[in-house]
């Protein structure tokens, strides 16, 4: 599992602040995602790829941008946080496709004020 | 719909008691059924998994079942233990998306 990593793991932001959550790989799987977790809501998809330079929006891809120059890493931003997007961040990657298991990053825990 | 309906939300059993979780589904382009444990704190993990093809797969004390007329699958867990307690989340998956079902919080009582 430590090849997929995440920072921050904690964050603390303001309201309309960029900020980005990076994700990164070593087992060069080509697809990775974004999830959100929230009481009540599960996991939630914000953003998936299926390789370098092609990105999909998910269930709640509103406020968020991603990319993905390389098959290794794939940030996330919130290019003007709300409140609203306080959240547990989980990124995940699978080698075989979309389904296929995935594997999760330990998450980054954001708090917007 | 794009939704997994998960149930129970919550579910308490006797340590060495059984426990079922069952989640329904409407797209019957979903091939891929993987469950994930997930505990306090931590991320979620993969545990057992079935395809569209198989009705049945066991694995130790787990085993995940598919109905795919009723578009149903359920997850079982024999002779819990107290380390079984965590959030369990189903998930379906058609080739292209990936959507997770609420989670069920088991808590096993020794």
């Amino acid at each position: 599992d430590a090849g997929i990593t995440q920072s921050p793991r904690y964050k603390i932001t303001e309201t309309g602040r960029q900020v980005t959550l990076m994700c990164h790989q070593t087992w060069s799987h080509s697809y990775m995602f974004w999830y959100r977790q929230d009481l009540g809501h599960g996991l939630r998809l914000i953003y998936y790829s299926a390789a370098a330079d092609i990105t999909d929006k998910g269930e709640v891809p509103d406020g968020y941008v991603v990319s993905r120059s390389k098959t290794e890493n794939f940030p996330l931003t919130l290019e003007s946080a709300t409140r609203s997007q306080t959240s547990v961040y989980f990124c995940a990657s699978s080698g075989a496709g979309a389904n296929y298991g995935y594997t999760f990053g330990s998450g980054t825990r954001l708090t917007v004020v | 719909g794009e939704n997994v309906e998960q149930h129970p939300s919550t579910l308490s059993v006797q340590e060495g008691d059984s426990a079922v979780i069952k989640c329904t589904y409407s797209d019957s382009a979903s091939n891929y059924f993987p469950w994930y444990k997930q505990e306090l704190g931590k991320r979620p993990q993969l545990i057992i998994d079935i395809r569209s093809n198989v009705g049945e797969k066991k694995d130790q004390r787990i085993a995940v079942t598919l109905n795919k007329t009723a578009k149903h699958f359920s997850l079982h867990i024999t002779e819990t233990q107290p380390e079984d307690s965590a959030v369990y989340f189903c998930g379906r998956d058609t080739g292209n998306q990936f959507y997770f079902g609420t989670g069920t919080s088991l808590t096993v009582i020794p």
